[in-house]
């Protein structure tokens, strides 16, 4: 298994600004996943981080808007930039365990943008 | 990309009753998880499970890979079962990300 944590757990923030979430493991990971899941809805990938190497996004996320760091093989960031309130949701990091099969997910950031 | 389709998308359960919930996938997959999300947002792993059948106290689950489909039972449910059942699947070789249905949301009342 692996442990996540993430935070902050909840923030309000005012629109045109930025949150940066950090989510860190307690084991040596290969890749670390964002996902968002906006109000009532499912989780949806925001991008795969590679330690050494540029995130890959998804379609419909661009690295303007949630830029990613991950400067070793347990930590990584991902910033909300310019915040709207579209932007409200939840975002969760996630890894997978040392067995390569099942994925664990950090407790999540409730954002909502005001 | 692979289809994942839950249903019931939602359910309201007396406690004590028993439910199963579906996920139907689209195309073979080497990877299948369900998950509980609890009110507070967070993700807890029910079951890794992609094939055969696992039971975890009044939790277990199904997958029968040949026909694209899994199951979760909730035996003698409690009103802590309440919050939101994800299933998600590995999309194929090479791809480690998850794709996730839409969920079930259950509620168990008193």
């Amino acid at each position: 298994s692996a442990v996540i944590s993430q935070k902050p757990s909840r923030d309000i923030c005012q629109r045109g600004t930025s949150l940066t979430i950090q989510c860190q493991v307690d084991s040596q990971v290969t890749m670390m996943f964002w996902y968002r899941q906006q109000p009532g809805q499912s989780l949806t990938l925001i991008a795969t981080a590679n330690q050494g190497s540029e995130a890959t996004y998804e379609s419909g996320f661009v690295i303007d808007k949630f830029p990613i760091s991950r400067p070793n093989l347990t930590f990584s960031t991902l910033t909300v930039s310019n915040m709207s309130p579209e932007d409200s949701s939840i975002y969760l990091c996630s890894v997978e365990g040392t067995s390569g099969t099942e994925a664990f997910f950090g407790q999540g950031t409730r954002l909502t943008v005001v | 990309g692979i289809q994942v389709e839950q249903s019931p998308p939602d359910l309201i359960l007396q406690e004590g009753a028993n439910s199963t919930l579906r996920c139907n996938f689209s195309d073979s997959v080497n990877n299948l998880q369900w998950f509980h999300q609890n009110p507070w947002g967070q993700l807890i792993n029910l079951f890794y499970i992609p094939s055969g059948t696992k039971q975890n106290g009044r939790l277990s689950a199904t997958t029968v890979a040949t026909e694209r489909y899994s199951l979760l039972y909730i035996s003698s449910s409690q009103t802590t079962d309440s919050g939101v059942y994800f299933c998600a699947v590995h999309s194929g070789a090479g791809s480690y990300q998850l794709t996730f249905g839409k969920g079930t949301k259950l509620s168990v009342i008193p």
